[in-house]
């Protein structure tokens, strides 16, 4: 395993449901970050976890709901989201707070 | 605020093509600027990290230059190849991590 790894990589849920997406850095990394990307729009941000406590959370509503065991290991805990939660969820993670981004090939979410 | 503009939002050009991507942002007081690419449906891969005191970065075919005076950088691809068709992004760190929308190119053969 190398790099930065997401499961699943695609998930279809209904508004309803409860969810988790994983993700799980193998470069040693201090500092991992929760990115959506929504059709043509630019990557935001939402949360920001720096030796496993957060440091950001970028006014995201309160159905995601993230978590960090260990600096290796991310989740994002799903819960009655809406049909616009649907979007490309990337993981990335950095040595530090600031420096070099290493993303994961993403969890494509969809919700019915 | 940090505004980050990439132009041209779309490019396509001829197999061997030199090309030119542009960043401008508003906000001086970077820490570093990095260029990544992504292909459709998957992650970004990271192509060049400029740290806020470099002017330039070289890996390969690509070279990022930065200029903080002016808020710009470019990213140059030389001598273009379809396999670089791609969304290429650029990100400033500051205070706070900020990407482009993104410039699609397709490098026809």
């Amino acid at each position: 395993e190398t790099g930065v790894t997401q499961t699943p990589r695609h998930l279809v849920m209904g508004m309803t449901n409860k969810k988790s997406l994983k993700c799980e850095q193998h470069l040693g990394h201090n500092a991992m970050y929760w990115y959506k990307q929504s059709a043509k729009k630019p990557l935001e941000l939402m949360f920001v976890y720096s030796l496993e406590e957060r440091v950001e959370n970028n006014s995201v509503p309160s159905r995601f709901s993230p978590e960090c065991p260990n600096s290796s290991h991310l989740f994002l805990h799903l819960h009655t989201l809406q049909p616009e939660d649907s979007a490309l969820y990337l993981c990335a993670s950095s040595p530090g707070a600031a420096g070099e981004l290493f993303f994961g090939e993403g969890s494509r979410l969809t919700v019915l | 605020k940090q505004e980050v503009t990439q132009i041209p939002a779309a490019l396509s050009v001829p197999e061997g093509e030199n090309l030119v991507l542009n960043c401008s942002f508003t906000d001086s007081a970077i820490y570093n600027l990095q260029w990544f690419r992504q292909d459709p449906g998957k992650g970004l891969t990271s192509l060049l990290l400029i740290q806020s005191s470099q002017r330039e970065q070289t890996s390969g075919r690509l070279n990022a230059s930065l200029d903080k005076s002016s808020g710009r950088s470019t990213l140059y691809i030389a001598a273009s190849q379809p396999g670089d068709s791609a969304t290429y992004l650029c990100a400033l760190e500051g205070n706070k991590l900020v990407f482009g929308a993104g410039t699609i190119l397709r490098v026809k053969s």
